[in-house]
């Protein structure tokens, strides 16, 4: 059974600092995708990510894949407060991790 | 272009009563997902549909059907509810469902009393 495992489930970081998110999974895939949730509001989609060493990047947010190392990170870089909100990584579509809650203080 | 929309936003049922939840996919997008969202949980995957067929089913119980029309709307149909049912329900739609982002309804928010 393919098992999703985020880590940290819940990080508090102060704005202008840099940290990763880490998504590991269990079987072997090539398709991983990232999402943000708001509070009470459903899923947006943030990356795709489709083979070995995909790296996308949108503002202060970079996504990669090592599909060797079955491990997809997070990187957030100079924390604002607006990035505050729960992250999910996702695999083949279909099982999600349990989530990061990020919340960014000033 | 209008969004994933679901149908109701918000329901209360009491234990072995069933209920059918809808989904409007974006127009376009022939392939549709549901996800039950337990509070500080991630979303469960329990259906996926493509051209009116399942291509795709989660761990849950028989309990749990739905079905794409050909107009690709999607409905979730729960019988003799559970407690332990209750959750945010979500559909997402997406053009054919395999490499590409799923776009996600507001969900329908299940109560079970």
């Amino acid at each position: 059974e393919l098992k999703v495992e985020q880590n940290p489930l819940f990080l508090s970081m102060q704005e202008g600092k840099n940290y990763t998110i880490y998504c590991n999974y269990s079987t072997t895939s090539d398709r991983l995708y990232w999402y943000r949730q708001d509070p009470g509001k459903s899923l947006e989609s943030l990356f795709v990510l489709l083979s070995n060493g995909a790296v996308k990047q949108e503002g202060r947010l970079m996504a990669s894949l090592d599909t060797k190392a079955r491990l997809s990170t997070l990187h957030i870089t100079a924390a604002v407060h607006d990035l505050s909100a729960t992250y999910f990584c996702a695999v083949d579509d279909m099982r999600f991790g349990a989530g990061t809650r990020l919340t960014v203080k000033p | 272009d209008a969004g994933v929309t679901q149908s109701p936003t918000h329901l209360i049922k009491t234990r072995g009563q069933h209920v059918t939840l809808r989904c409007s996919p974006i127009s376009g997008h022939k392939s549709v997902s549901w996800y039950q969202q337990v509070l500080g949980q991630g979303p469960q995957f329990i259906f996926q549909y493509y051209e009116k067929e399942e291509r795709g089913r989660g761990n849950f119980p028989d309990r749990f059907s739905a079905r794409q029309f050909p107009n690709y709307s999607s409905e979730l149909n729960v019988n003799a509810l559970l407690l332990g049912d209750s959750a945010l329900y979500l559909c997402a739609s997406s053009l054919t469902g395999l490499n590409q982002p799923q776009h996600f309804g507001d969900g329908t928010r299940l109560s079970i009393l």
